[in-house]
């Protein structure tokens, strides 16, 4: 069974210009989360998807993140414009059903270098 | 509010020597969850172990062991018998049992560094 997949792995883009990232969950889960860490900080939650709905942004930034899952599969997170401070390891992760217990599981990151 | 701490930012063994990683969390939830994730050089964030905050049985997995303890809220991950391939990133998370799915909160990470 394939794991959560990210892409790209690495992007390195200029200031003022748009980055759009992918995650392809786990198939059949039903929840996705984006996480990102930033240079010397933790990890943190950016939001949170029930099939196509978002259930938590409480974590996106600023309105220069969107983030989209339609048709309840893959999901997408646009960052426009990006700026320096967006620079860091962008996470998508997923989980079965609805039990808040269930284990959540990542991919491998989406780099992020914002120059 | 929730908060994961790993006070160790970074630890360097020897092989073979016993190595243990320290976590302790804050919530006001009676019911929670706690994580381990490992994160090799590769990048990915690998699940280990997910504990209940009604289970407080000790659990061991081959190598790794975890001690969960509620009286001073912490939840420790010892490797045995280190190994180089253990050098990572450890991640302890936390998570509210709470509505659909969940959101986990990230201690900084414990990097560890085993030498041969």
């Amino acid at each position: 069974e394939a794991g959560v997949t990210q892409f790209p792995s690495h992007s390195v883009i200029e200031k003022g210009q748009t980055v759009t990232l992918r995650c392809d969950p786990i198939s059949g889960h039903d929840n996705l989360y984006w996480y990102r860490r930033v240079m010397g900080k933790e990890i943190k939650f950016l939001l949170h998807f029930v099939k196509e709905s978002k259930q938590d942004e409480s974590g996106m930034p600023n309105n220069r993140f969107l983030a989209e899952r339609t048709g309840g599969t893959y999901s997408t997170l646009k960052v426009q414009p990006a700026e320096l401070e967006d620079s860091g390891v962008y996470f998508c992760a997923s989980s079965p059903g609805q039990y808040s217990g269930n284990t959540i599981y990542f991919g491998e990151g989406s780099w992020l270098t914002v120059v | 509010a929730q908060k994961v701490t790993q006070a160790q930012t970074e630890i360097s063994v020897v092989e073979k020597e016993d190595v243990t990683l320290d976590c302790v969390y804050e919530t006001r939830d009676t019911t929670y969850y706690l994580f381990w994730y490992k994160q090799p050089p590769s990048g990915e964030l690998v699940f280990l172990i997910r504990r209940n905050s009604f289970d407080e049985q000790n659990e061991i997995s081959g190598r790794y062991s975890w001690n969960f303890q509620k009286s001073t809220s912490s939840f420790n991950f010892t490797i045995t018998a280190s190994q180089v391939v253990d050098s990572a990133v450890y991640f302890c998370a936390l998570s509210e049992a709470w509505g659909y799915g969940n959101k986990l909160v990230f201690g900084a990470g414990t990097i560890l560094r085993v030498k041969s």
